[in-house]
């Protein structure tokens, strides 16, 4: 299947840096690319959706500003946490679905951990 | 907000066949049951879909009642490997919200030797 990566996979920041999680495609152009977030022992929370070349799309309750999306070319998004903070300390995973195919598919990448200190 | 039910966890025998339930009484005519599950610490995995019929892949079997108000996942021999958190999602095939996966919470499937 499809491949998606994200880098890095891991990341331990101290409080008030900023981080940027890179979402590529590897073999497949995507149009659209999801971000989520699933703290420990919860299930994914769908925080954003981002088209190529125009602005993200937030879910209630996420702070367009503090995570900020980029989704610059068919093959790559990226998620900033600008300020990050403890609280966001979080597993981040990316999905993106393919420019070509059906309605059905969408791949994930392996995810991102984040530590705020 | 997820629109299934599931158990929150079951155990199932080395080699055995696990049958996992999803609950989605609400489900339009328009919706598909997909199925992913998440090996821990990992981002999820697609394993199946359908919308009336019963399907069958390389991975899993999905069984849909015919008033398509549950389904049943069936990994017809678990293996260690298979130990994750299932997720049953219902989601349009088109228009709005077809590209949103809503996660529920899931089914934790253990798997023992």
């Amino acid at each position: 299947g499809a491949v998606v990566s994200q880098h890095p996979s891991w990341v331990i920041c101290k409080s008030g840096t900023s981080v940027k999680i890179e979402c590529r495609s590897l073999d497949f152009q995507a149009t659209t690319m999801f971000w989520y977030r699933q703290f420990p022992k919860q299930s994914l929370m769908l925080m954003a959706t981002s088209n190529e070349g125009s602005k993200a799309t937030y879910e209630q309750g996420v702070e367009k500003d503090k995570f900020l999306i980029n989704h610059a070319s068919l093959t790559l998004s990226t998620l900033t946490v600008t300020s990050a903070h403890p609280e966001d300390s979080s597993f981040y995973i990316c999905s993106a679905r393919p420019l070509a195919g059906g309605n059905h598919e969408q791949f994930f990448g392996p995810g991102t951990r984040l530590t705020v200190l | 907000d997820a629109k299934t039910t599931q158990p929150p966890s079951m155990d199932c025998a080395e080699g055995r066949a696990a049958n996992l339930p999803c609950n989605h009484s609400t489900i339009s005519g328009n919706e598909y049951v997909y199925w992913y599950r998440q090996i821990h610490s990992q981002g999820p995995q697609y394993i199946i879909h359908g919308l009336k019929n019963n399907e069958t892949n390389e991975m899993a079997s999905l069984i849909i009642t015919e008033d398509r108000k549950s389904s049943t996942l069936i990994l017809p021999h678990a293996t260690l490997r298979d130990t994750a958190v299932y997720y049953c999602i219902v989601r349009p095939y088109s228009g709005a919200g077809s590209y949103q996966l809503t996660f529920g919470k899931g089914t934790k499937l253990s798997v023992i030797p």
